[in-house]
Formats: structure tokens, C-alpha cells, sequence
């Protein structure tokens, strides 16, 4: 099985600020690599699927990238709305995992 | 427009079986697949399986031997059926579209599961 490590648990930012997440996979996933936001009592909501394509209707200050191994999520000027657990999740191969999660508190 | 919507049991009595109903509208599961994904309390999600449009189905493999999703297309809704439930088992249990490319792009809202006696 793929697994992803997902990097930091916890970040605590300023409104305004730009934030990146990481999200390592155990192999090669060929940009097969999706980024989603759950809120408490919601459910998970697709940002951004093949590393890098916004999902309809996201905020254009969600971007991604990677290749390989290595991909991140980035939030450029940060919003209140924004406070979520955000998770990455490999769709390359079954079983379809995802990462432990990335708590995202405002300072 | 798609949604997703899971039903069942609260509670379950460990070693017995969870039977989930999601039911979907806006979507054919002739054309479309379903997944049914975990989350425990405080903890990530945990793919569980899918059933495509074809029906053909593929599990984690974690939780194979204890795993059946199948599906009724004419009633637009798709099973989970998990045996031999433990206290770990407790979630929340969601179903979601899945893509070809295996994305989940719509979800369900959840349905809580608490295994204990």
C-alpha cells in the first residue's frame, strides 16, 4: 500500500498569511494526488485533484504542486474561512490513502 | 444537482454486523462509481472500498474479509455490509462519488457509527 505522510499536524497562522502543506507518498504517484477540506460536522470537500487543478468553485488563493514523491498544498492570504482540517490522498493506485491530516488554526 | 446520503444504525453491538444505505440522486451508479470512506473520532480517513459502475468491486484490504458493498441501481443505492464489528470500528461513515480517476468529488454528510455493548 501507498502511504502518505502529511506534514505538519498542526499549523497555527495570521490571517494573511501564506501557508504550505506537505503531503510525501511512500512512492512514485505520477501527480495522482488530491487535496481536501473537512470542517467539524462536514464532510470533505475536493480543493484541488492531479496535484494541481482547482476543484469548481475553490478560491483561486488555494494552489498545489509536486511530482514524484513530494506535493504540497499552498493557501495564499489566509481567511477565516480557511480553519479546516485539510487532508491529501493519493489516487494512483488501491487502496486509495490518505494523509493523517493538517489541523489549520488562525494565530 | 449530485448528492449523497447515508443511513443506518447508531449503535451497534460489537461482533455484530453494520449495515449502511447510501442513497444517491442527481447520478446514475450505472455510470458512476461509489466509495464508502471512514473517519474514527480524532483520527484521518481511512478508504474502505468501492463499487464501480460496473459493478465490480475493490476493498482495503485491511478490512476485506469483513467487507461487502453492493449496490441496487434501480433504487439509486449502494450497501455497506461490515461483519464482526469491534469498538474500533467507531466512525463516522461516508459514502462519495468517485471519479474514473478515483477522486471523491461529492460526499455524503455522514452517518455515526458507535460500536459498544
Amino acid at each position: 500500500d501507498i502511504q502518505m505522510t502529511q506534514s505538519p499536524a498542526s499549523l497555527s497562522a495570521s490571517l494573511g498569511e501564506t501557508v504550505t502543506i506537505e503531503c510525501l507518498a511512500s512512492e512514485d504517484i505520477y501527480s495522482d494526488l488530491a487535496w481536501y477540506q473537512k470542517k467539524p460536522g462536514k464532510s470533505p470537500q475536493l480543493l484541488i485533484y492531479y496535484t494541481s487543478s482547482l476543484n469548481d468553485g475553490v478560491p483561486s488563493r488555494f494552489s498545489g504542486s509536486g511530482s514524484g514523491t513530494q506535493y504540497s498544498l499552498k493557501i495564499s492570504s489566509l481567511q477565516s474561512e480557511d480553519v479546516s482540517i485539510y487532508f491529501c490522498q493519493q489516487n494512483y493506485d488501491s487502496p486509495y490513502t490518505f494523509g493523517a491530516g493538517t489541523k489549520l488554526e488562525l494565530k | 444537482q449530485v448528492q449523497l446520503k447515508e443511513s443506518g444504525p447508531g449503535l451497534v453491538q460489537p461482533s455484530q454486523t453494520l449495515s449502511l444505505t447510501c442513497t444517491v440522486s442527481g447520478l446514475s451508479l450505472t455510470t458512476n462509481a461509489v466509495s464508502w470512506i471512514r473517519q474514527p473520532p480524532g483520527k484521518g480517513l481511512e478508504w474502505m472500498g468501492i463499487i464501480w459502475s460496473n459493478g465490480h468491486t475493490d476493498y482495503n484490504s485491511t478490512i476485506k474479509s469483513r467487507l461487502s458493498i453492493s449496490r441496487d441501481t434501480s433504487k439509486s443505492q449502494v450497501f455497506l455490509k461490515m461483519n464482526r464489528l469491534q469498538t474500533e470500528d467507531t466512525a463516522i461513515y461516508f459514502c462519495a462519488r468517485v471519479t474514473m480517476a478515483a477522486i471523491f468529488d461529492y460526499w455524503g454528510q455522514g452517518v455515526m457509527v458507535t460500536v459498544s455493548s
